[in-house]
Order: C-alpha cells, then structure tokens, then sequence
C-alpha cells in the first residue's frame, strides 16, 4: 500500500497554543517522511524531516514525532501563532529519489 | 535549496487548445517532477522528467495529453494538450536536491473556459 493518512482535514487553535496533526503509513519501505507547508498561492515549502532511525526531531517550534512500530508521524507545532495559518501536508518516501507519496492535508487555522 | 521559476504563474485558456509550462532552476537537479494539485486538494504525481530519457509517467496520466520534455539538468516543461475544464488545477513543478529533499515552484494556475 503507498498510502498516507492525514487527520484532521481542519483544526482551529489559539494562538500560543499546541497544533497537532497526525499521518499514518502502511509501507514499511518508507524511509522518508517530510512536512510541507503551504499558503495560498503558493507552492509546498519544506518544513522540516525525518528518517526512521530518531523518534522525534525538532526544529523551532516544530517538532516531529516519530512511531516506526506504529507506522505512525506527528508535527507538533508549539506555541501556535496566527501566521502559521497555512495547508500543511505530510509525506513519504521510500529510496531517495523516488516519488513522495502525499497525504490529504490539514488546513491549520491560529485564531489571534 | 534551489530556487524554481515557473512560468507562467497562472493563465486562462479556452476549451481544446495547449499550454506549455516552463520550469527553471538555478542548479543542476537529479530529478523534476510534475505534480497536479486541484483547489482545496493534496498533490497528485504526474510524471518524473529524466535527462535524456523519456518522462515516467503515474497511473491516469498519458504523454499524449501531458507530454514532457527535459533538455538538460536545470529546466523541464509540462503541455497540457487538447485542454478542457477537467484540467483547470495548479501545475506544480518539484526537484530532488542533493538527493534528499524535495522543494516546489510557487505553481501555475491554470483555468480552462
């Protein structure tokens, strides 16, 4: 299966506030999962990645958390602020090079 | 990162003609994708374009209506041929830097009256 599954479709925080979205995968050769984000008109921007070999990476006030046992990936974006406002989209890869296989999206509202 | 030019930024064609969308970047670049991404909606692979090679396309997508040249290592363009309001989306034009990361132009947005 080259599926990702991402939830919520939606989410409204607070700003300063604790966004969470969640992708689950079903291929165990993915070795490869980035985030992008994305505001209107524009193209998908790298976030921030992760490999399988670390739990959890962070970057900022995004951090990654990763669950191989569970084929599961999380961005965690703290501190919430309304310009994180944007579509953010997990993904996955499996040898370098090869297609990323997207999930649905997540339209993050930060409400000031 | 590299940075990717696409043109045009967006445009409006009628019903049954073809449109040629320009992808440069600033680097010499292993892989460049085309990817579909339709309003409100995820990526959808189109096509990988090779160097000297013929474009492999995804499921769904023929190099009939899509096809694909890639001249060198740095630019790449998308036609979409015979157009009809299906095809009204955003045309997103992806690399492989350094073999890791995947980075994205800012997209055409095309409508089809």
């Amino acid at each position: 299966q080259q599926q990702v599954k991402q939830s919520p479709q939606s989410l409204i925080v607070q700003k300063g506030g604790i966004s969470i979205i969640n992708c689950a995968y079903e291929n165990t050769a993915f070795d490869y999962f980035p985030w992008y984000q994305q505001f209107p008109g524009k193209g998908p921007a790298l976030l921030i990645a992760i490999r399988p070999d670390v739990s959890e990476k962070k970057e900022g006030r995004f951090t990654i958390s990763f669950n191989k046992s569970a084929k599961q990936f999380s961005l965690h974006i703290m501190d919430s602020q309304p310009g994180d406002s944007a579509t953010y989209f997990c993904a996955a890869r499996g040898t370098s090079g090869s297609r990323l296989t997207f999930g649905e999206g997540t339209q993050l509202t930060v409400n000031p | 990162s590299a940075v990717i030019s696409q043109k045009p930024s967006r445009d409006i064609c009628q019903r049954g003609t073809s449109l040629t969308i320009q992808c440069q970047v600033d680097s010499q670049v292993t892989m460049m994708f085309w990817y579909r991404q339709q309003p409100g909606q995820s990526l959808t692979l189109i096509a990988t374009a090779n160097q000297g090679s013929e474009a492999t396309y995804e499921s769904g997508f023929v190099i009939d209506k899509f096809p694909i040249s890639r001249p060198n290592l740095t630019f790449s363009t998308l036609t979409v041929s015979n157009m009809s309001p299906e095809d009204s989306s955003i045309y997103l034009c992806s690399v492989t830097y350094s073999g890791q990361s995947q980075h994205f132009g800012d997209g055409t947005r095309l409508s089809i009256l």
